[in-house]
């Protein structure tokens, strides 16, 4: 089975803390994704990676960025959270023409 | 206008009804089509994929209108367990593979 694991479930932060969320999959995928959910708008891409150390902007890259230094992981970084960045945020790997496979997502809350 | 577009609902339907969902994109350049489903709190999981000629999985049935720009999802003899969102997903070749999410539609099957 293919698993996708996101180091926490749900975070509490303060404004202008720098936030890492943590993303790694075991099944040697190319690509990985960087989604946030919030209600009414659907997943919004923030980040793509097609291979490590590379990098594409989605939709809201605004007050991200990402790091991929090795090919299981994908790292996502808020560098000064603001509330506006509280959301679910969903990573994945896989997908272009093929599925993609999603962690179980970080519930993120800025306070 | 939203490169995908679904009928957020609720769709409300009694057990053993048949309920049919569409989804319509505006690039005609669309090139891979899927169904999610995403159940509450939980991650998207791939329900199936969309091809030209229509497939079907058992009790869902998926199509896609390419000349219309929409796909859709028929369940028929809905189950309890059928109760989800159900995500209408479209690939973009962007310069890369890109997935952009439908904003979901919300089944409810009651007893």
């Amino acid at each position: 089975d293919v698993k996708v694991t996101q180091s926490s479930r749900y975070l509490v932060k303060r404004t202008g803390e720098k936030v890492f969320l943590e993303c790694v999959q075991d099944m040697d995928h190319e690509n990985m994704f960087w989604y946030r959910q919030d209600p009414g708008l659907g997943l919004r891409l923030i980040y793509f990676s097609y291979d490590v150390k590379m990098k594409e902007k989605g939709d809201i890259p605004e007050g991200y960025s990402v790091s991929r230094e090795k090919k299981e992981r994908f790292s996502l970084i808020l560098e000064s959270a603001s509330t506006n960045q509280t959301s679910m945020y969903l990573c994945a790997s896989g997908g272009g023409n093929a599925e993609a496979f999603f962690g179980q997502g970080t519930r993120l809350t800025v306070v | 206008r939203k490169e995908v577009e679904q009928d957020p609902g609720p769709f409300n339907v009694p057990e053993g009804a048949t309920v049919a969902f569409n989804c319509t994109y505006s690039n005609s350049a669309s090139q891979s089509f899927f169904w999610y489903r995403q159940d509450c709190r939980k991650e998207p999981k791939l329900l199936m994929s969309v091809y030209s000629s229509g497939n079907e999985d058992g009790r869902f049935t998926a199509q896609l209108n390419r000349a219309s720009q929409y796909i859709s999802l028929l369940i028929r003899d809905s189950k309890l367990s059928d109760s989800a969102t159900y995500l209408c997903v479209v690939t973009l070749n962007t310069g890369f593979q890109k997935l952009v999410f439908g904003t979901g539609t919300r089944l409810l099957v009651s007893p």
